[in-house]
């Protein structure tokens, strides 16, 4: 069973699109993480929420912790080339953290 | 170090070959972590160390895989007898931070396969 859950799995947009992706749990987290990672490298961290219902901008990308801190969104507005990749949501629950499998995102130049 | 470095960068292996996997984390981070990435998933949590002290190693997914942390800086994931299924990336990551709270800053990973 996967505790956290992202969708959609794969994503291919067209540049300059908006665009949400989305990771859902039933369990409930003391902070959630982003991160996007390029083919060939580590995962790097864009950001973390920690209270419930916060919301945080980090230029053309919107993250957003759910009021239950059971789930997170993530919009990016006007998308780029340089924003393809795999992003990956992961939840500190229980002393560890935990990651979703990842939504593979595409922009079409 | 700026960042996480891990060596080597890609090994082969045969099957049944030792391996051992190297991270240095940066300089001063109190915490390191090993995660097992499979082709198009997410990592997995394999092990966590606060300084030299292994607190979880609960993701180890046999007892052929061991790491260790002697003087709480440089750690090395060994494993023993590979097999095709241990073929992933291993990424490590470090956090300045006790608590898992915080993000991490992950190494490039070493590409592992098994033949």
């Amino acid at each position: 069973t996967q505790l956290l859950e992202q969708s959609p799995q794969f994503l291919s947009i067209q540049e300059g699109e908006n665009l949400t992706v989305y990771c859902n749990s039933s369990s409930v987290f003391s902070s959630l993480q982003w991160y996007r990672q390029e083919p060939g490298e580590g995962p790097v961290l864009l950001v973390t929420v920690v209270t419930g219902g916060e919301v945080k901008k980090l230029k053309r990308l919107t993250f957003q912790f759910g009021d239950a801190r059971k789930d997170s969104s993530l919009h990016i507005t006007a998308a780029q080339p340089g924003d393809t990749g795999l992003y990956l949501c992961a939840g500190a629950k229980d002393d560890k953290i935990i990651f979703g499998k990842g939504t593979r995102l595409h922009i079409l130049p | 170090g700026a960042g996480v470095s891990q060596s080597p960068r890609y090994k082969v292996a045969k099957r049944g070959q030792d391996v051992a996997l190297r991270c240095d984390p940066i300089s001063g981070h109190v915490s390191l972590f090993w995660y097992q990435q499979a082709l198009g998933q997410g990592p997995e949590f394999l092990t966590y160390f606060q300084n030299e002290a292994q607190l979880d190693k609960s993701g180890l997914p046999s007892d052929r895989f061991f790491a260790e942390r002697p003087e709480g800086s440089v750690s090395t994931l060994k494993i023993q007898r590979t097999q095709q299924e241990d073929s992933a990336v291993y990424l490590c990551a470090s956090s300045a931070y006790r608590e898992r709270y915080y993000g991490y800053t992950f190494g490039s990973g070493t590409r592992l396969t098994v033949v």
